[in-house]
């Protein structure tokens, strides 16, 4: 059974410019979580999505917004990107919403900004 | 203000001893405590979950502990491997269950 896949891995892109990373949670996932990680520090949360509806949100600017689909997959979107944007955007995904079983990470997609 | 502290320095342990993270939150009431292992350019991979009324759980050669009147959670990991070398991550829940929020993290370097 495939694991959490995100895409793209890498991606280097401009200040200003506006990015968006994709996200596909196990299969029978309903739940799909966000996290931002900066160098040398823990995940900190963005969004999580559950049964396609936005059920929390971080302490992230308007800048960042997300969606989940019907088939749960899901895009997290990043406008006006600036220097300090630059980090690996975690997407975890669990059967429920609530930590009671862990979460599935995927390997996460390494944004630069520059 | 709400904190979740790890230990900064890594630990640096031989193989076949017992490795003991310490993390320690304050200003939280988690309901639940858990712990992930972190491998470089990697997710984190979830490796145990503690509920705030168990004050043990175990895992093959793992051990957590959860004392909520210290605020603190202990990750032992027992005859330790050099294939243990990793950043181990606790994380507790807030706001309803809804997300987890992350120590920063203890390197572990398990030596031969």
């Amino acid at each position: 059974d495939a694991g959490v896949t995100q895409s793209p891995t890498h991606l280097i892109k401009t200040r200003g410019q506006h990015v968006t990373l994709r996200c596909s949670p196990i299969s029978g996932h309903k739940s799909v979580s966000w996290y931002q990680q900066v160098l040398g520090q823990g995940p900190q949360f963005i969004f999580q999505y559950y049964e396609k509806e936005e059920r929390g949100r971080g302490n992230f600017p308007d800048r960042f917004s997300a969606r989940q689909f019907p088939n749960y997959s899901s895009e997290l979107n990043v406008n006006a990107l600036l220097l300090g944007d630059s980090a690996l955007y975690l997407c975890a995904s669990s059967p429920r919403q609530g930590p009671l079983y862990g979460y599935t990470f995927g390997s996460g997609t390494r944004l630069t900004v520059v | 203000s709400q904190k979740i502290e790890q230990n900064s320095e890594a630990l640096n342990i031989q193989e076949g001893k017992t490795a003991t993270l310490t993390c320690n939150y304050t200003n939280y009431s988690p309901a639940y405590l858990q712990w992930y292992r972190q491998d470089p350019g990697r997710g984190p991979v979830f490796l145990l979950l503690i509920r705030e009324n168990e004050k043990e759980k175990r895992k093959e050669r793992l051990k957590v502990t959860f004392d909520t009147t210290l605020k603190q959670s202990l990750f032992h990991i027992t005859a330790s491997q050099p294939a243990d070398s990793a950043t181990y991550l606790c994380a507790l829940e807030s706001g309803g269950y809804n997300k987890l929020i992350f120590g920063a993290g203890t390197r572990l370097a398990v030596h031969p």
